[in-house]
């Protein structure tokens, strides 16, 4: 079965400093890791995925993760952190070799303070 | 380009009445598409998903059902509400191995 796991219900930063929002996975087979954000009363919107190739991944608004299979990770990063960037933060993983349904984590909430 | 449409918005019913909600997705043809729940502003719960009209699967026993009248349309149905269903519903599909988000339509049952 497919897990993911987001070890932090709250993530503060100040404005400015680098951030790091954290997800460790498991399935059976190989993996499709995603990050996504949710606004306040907004639909979540697609940051990044990893799917196979490069570990380190870029994405959307500067964020970029990284993919660490012996630690099964999925970390979100970004250098500098920007009060516009404060939201909730879901990880998502999808085993390629078990169908069609992607599992979310709990979600994140990342506060960047000015 | 791929576009998802998701309504109404916001809905307030009472206990007992029935339930509609609608998804329809534009730019893309036979996507799997997926309704979701999210109560409390945090974690997803998959409700049902489709991978083809009228294949559904449904992925926890609940007061709900979902049809797929057509390959690019996605209801959300309850014949009786419970209070136990208010929250964020979500519609989503899959495009190049990534799925994409409607807006969301808030329930509240009162």
């Amino acid at each position: 079965a497919q897990s993911v796991a987001q070890p932090e219900d709250q993530v503060n930063v100040a404005e400015g400093n680098p951030l790091t929002v954290k997800c460790t996975y498991s399935v059976s087979g190989n993996p499709y890791l995603f990050w996504y954000v949710q606004y306040p009363n907004r639909g979540l919107q697609f940051l990044l995925k990893y799917i196979t190739g490069d570990n380190l991944v870029k994405g959307s608004y500067g964020f970029e993760a990284e993919f660490n299979k012996s630690q099964t990770s999925f970390h979100l990063k970004k250098p500098s952190a920007l009060v516009s960037d404060s939201a909730l933060y879901f990880c998502a993983v999808r085993d390629y070799n078990y169908g069609q349904n992607f599992v979310f984590g709990p979600g994140t909430r990342l506060s960047v303070l000015p | 380009s791929q576009t998802i449409h998701q309504w109404p918005a916001t809905l307030v019913q009472p206990v007992g009445s029935p339930l509609s909600l609608e998804c329809t997705v534009e730019g893309t043809s036979n996507p799997n598409l997926y309704w979701y729940r999210q109560a409390a502003g945090r974690g997803l719960q998959l409700l049902f998903y489709s991978v083809g009209i009228g294949q559904i699967s449904s992925e926890v026993p609940q007061n709900l059902s979902a049809s797929r009248p057509q390959d690019r349309q996605f209801i959300l149905s309850s014949k009786k509400l419970l209070l136990s269903d208010s929250g964020f519903y979500l519609c989503a599909y899959m495009g190049g191995n990534t799925i994409y988000f409607g807006e969301g339509s808030w329930l509240t049952v009162v």
